[in-house]
């Protein structure tokens, strides 16, 4: 089974403090996408990843950015935490020329900032 | 811009009735579509697609139904569950050379009543 795992489940942060999360999938996939979820507003894509070191911005970039120095991992960050940023984060991986199933999905980290 | 949209923000169905979750997209060139499911604290999981050359896919108790023409999508459920309690998303894309993006509604709940 193809996985993608999201290295915390909640996390709770300062305002201003630099975040990371951390994803790591194990199927070599190519593409690993980050995304918010938030009552209302349904999944929005903050970056995502065709490749080791490319990124390409989604429709959320504001206040993050991204890291993909290996394929398994894709990390995101924020550089100073706010409390609008207090989220269910989510972590995806698909193959690049395959849709079939969509994307494979972490089970998130909630984060919240204080 | 939202172009994909489920403005029923949730449903509640009693147990053994069936249960239609629909999912309207405004783009015309999206040829694929997913349903996926998502329990509280846990990642989206792929329920069920279809490609835009069926109008009908089945698996099991669920359904999905494309309406091309009307840029209608929905997802029947028959018979509805206890367990089938979840926040459902619906998902587009188009084929592209460099990738496949989905774009995500907003997602539905739904509670299935014993």
């Amino acid at each position: 089974d193809v996985k993608v795992t999201q290295s915390s489940r909640y996390l709770v942060k300062r305002t201003g403090e630099k975040v990371f999360l951390e994803c790591v999938q194990d199927m070599d996939h190519e593409n690993m996408f980050w995304y918010r979820q938030d009552p209302g507003l349904g999944l929005r894509l903050i970056y995502f990843s065709y490749d080791v070191k490319m990124k390409e911005k989604g429709d959320i970039p504001e206040g993050y950015s991204v890291s993909r120095e290996k394929k398994e991992r894709f990390s995101l960050i924020l550089e100073s935490a706010s409390t609008n940023q207090t989220s269910m984060y989510l972590c995806a991986s698909s193959l690049p020329q395959s849709r079939r199933g969509g994307y494979t999905f972490g089970s998130g980290t909630r984060l919240t900032v204080v | 811009d939202q172009q994909v949209k489920q403005n029923s923000p949730s449903l509640s169905v009693q147990e053994g009735r069936i249960s239609i979750l629909n999912c309207d997209y405004t783009n015309s060139m999206f040829d694929y579509f997913l349903w996926y499911k998502k329990y509280p604290a846990e990642g989206p999981t792929f329920l069920i697609s279809i490609s835009s050359i069926k109008d009908k896919n089945e698996d099991g108790r669920f359904t999905v139904f494309l309406n091309k023409s009307a840029k209608h999508l929905s997802l029947h459920i028959v018979p509805s569950q206890p367990g089938d309690s979840a926040v459902y998303f619906c998902a587009a894309s188009r084929g592209t050379n460099t990738g496949n993006q989905f774009y995500f509604g907003t997602g539905t709940s739904l509670t299935v009543i014993p």
